[in-house]
This record gives C-alpha cells, structure tokens and sequence, in this order.
C-alpha cells in the first residue's frame, strides 16, 4: 500500500514552454502533498506544501507564478512549470502524506526528471 | 536552510560489513525518518523514530535517537551490494519535512 506515481518520469522542452507533471497517490487518500526539487547530488529542497481544495504554501524564494500547484482532488496534484529555463532542470518528487495509520509519513513519487533546452 | 547534517557524507564499505550514518539537527522535533535514494530514483521510506523513543529496529535496520544530543544514527547490518544507494534524515518539526545533504553508501560485492 500507500504508493504515489508521477508522471511523466522524463520530459525534455524547449526554452519558454511549460512543464506539467501529475503526482497521483494510487491506493490511499492524500490530505497534503508536498512538491521538492533535487539537484544533482544534492538534499530535496521543498518548494510548497498543498492541501486539496486550497492554495498551496510556498517555500521562502519559490516563486508561485512560475511553479503552480493545483490539488484537485485528495488523489491528484499537479505541478506546472510555467516558461521554463534551462536553470530550472532539475529532478522534481512530490510525496502524499494521508490520514490515520499514514500520518506523519510522507510516502514519495519515483521522481520526474525535467531538462529544459 | 537544511536543518539536518549528515556524516560521513560518503562511505565506502564491503559486502557484510555494517554501515553507520549519523544525523544531526538543531531544533526540537515530533519525529525523525530515514529515506534511501537509489541513484535517479525517488525516495523509500526506512524507518520512523519519535521523539520519546530510543531506539527502533526493522529488519537489517537499527536507529537511535539522542534528543539530548540532537542527534540520530543508521545501522545497517550484514550490508549487501544492493544497499548502494543515498540515505537521507529528515526531522519533522510538524509541518514539513527538513532533510539532511545525505550520505552516499557504496557497499562493495
């Protein structure tokens, strides 16, 4: 139990086009996702924490018009970005953290690898 | 900033051999876990301690934990080449996860 996908697991775009990926928690209820960004060799770094149905917290310096996070539904969250840079590759996980015995543990998608041209 | 750090930050070691990584953090905690990071993969969860306890086993996996200190410790006994990979603390504050730099495990066959 409790596994969380994303998708696309790669995805490689052109200077200035936007970027969605899906993070999708398959057997169990998600009441907050959490989006992080990983460079090479390097910690996760949290961009922004969502509940279904509000407006995702950012991390201090994520800018929010450039990384959108929609938490549609308790099973769904997507994360776009928008007008992506080169500086902006990076490998993004998002994990699913759900009520009652999966509290406190935040479970992890297999990461989507994002390389802008 | 990361509040975790992470020592040794590399470790090489050979097949049966057991592997030690520590984890230290400055702020009060509800909990701490430990991840393994295959190489371009995402996270697995290892263990999860709370801050009233000491120490917790699972399987190969033993964690300690000093709140005293600040400070937490992953043992893995009889290693295998399989356990290659990066191992990452994270304290829970409540709110969020903060996660350590990581040490990169090599267990050589």
């Amino acid at each position: 139990g409790a596994v969380v996908s994303q998708h696309p697991s790669w995805v490689i775009c052109k200077s200035g086009t936007s970027v969605k990926i899906e993070c999708r928690s398959l057997d169990f209820q998600a009441t907050t996702m959490f989006w992080y960004r990983q460079f090479p060799k390097q910690s996760l770094m949290l961009m922004a924490t969502s509940n279904e149905g509000s407006k995702a917290t950012y991390e201090q310096g994520v800018e929010k018009d450039k990384f959108l996070i929609n938490h549609a539904s308790l099973t769904l969250s997507t994360l776009t970005v928008t007008s992506a840079h080169p500086e902006d590759s990076s490998f993004y996980i998002c994990s699913a953290e759900g009520g009652g015995a999966l509290t406190d543990t935040q479970y992890f998608g297999p990461g989507t690898r994002l390389t802008v041209l | 900033s990361q509040q975790g750090e992470e020592d040794p930050q590399a470790l090489s070691i050979q097949e049966g051999e057991n592997a030690t990584m520590n984890c230290s953090y400055k702020t009060s905690i509800n909990n701490l876990q430990w991840y393994r990071q295959n190489s371009g993969r995402g996270l697995v969860h290892l263990i999860l301690i709370r801050s009233n306890e000491r120490e917790k086993h699972s399987g190969r996996l033993r964690v300690t934990l000093d709140t005293s200190k600040k400070s937490s410790s992953l043992l893995i006994t009889a290693s295998r080449a399989a356990d290659t990979a990066s191992y990452f603390c994270a304290t829970d504050g409540g709110s969020r996860l903060t996660f350590g730099e990581g040490t990169q495990l090599t267990v050589n066959p």
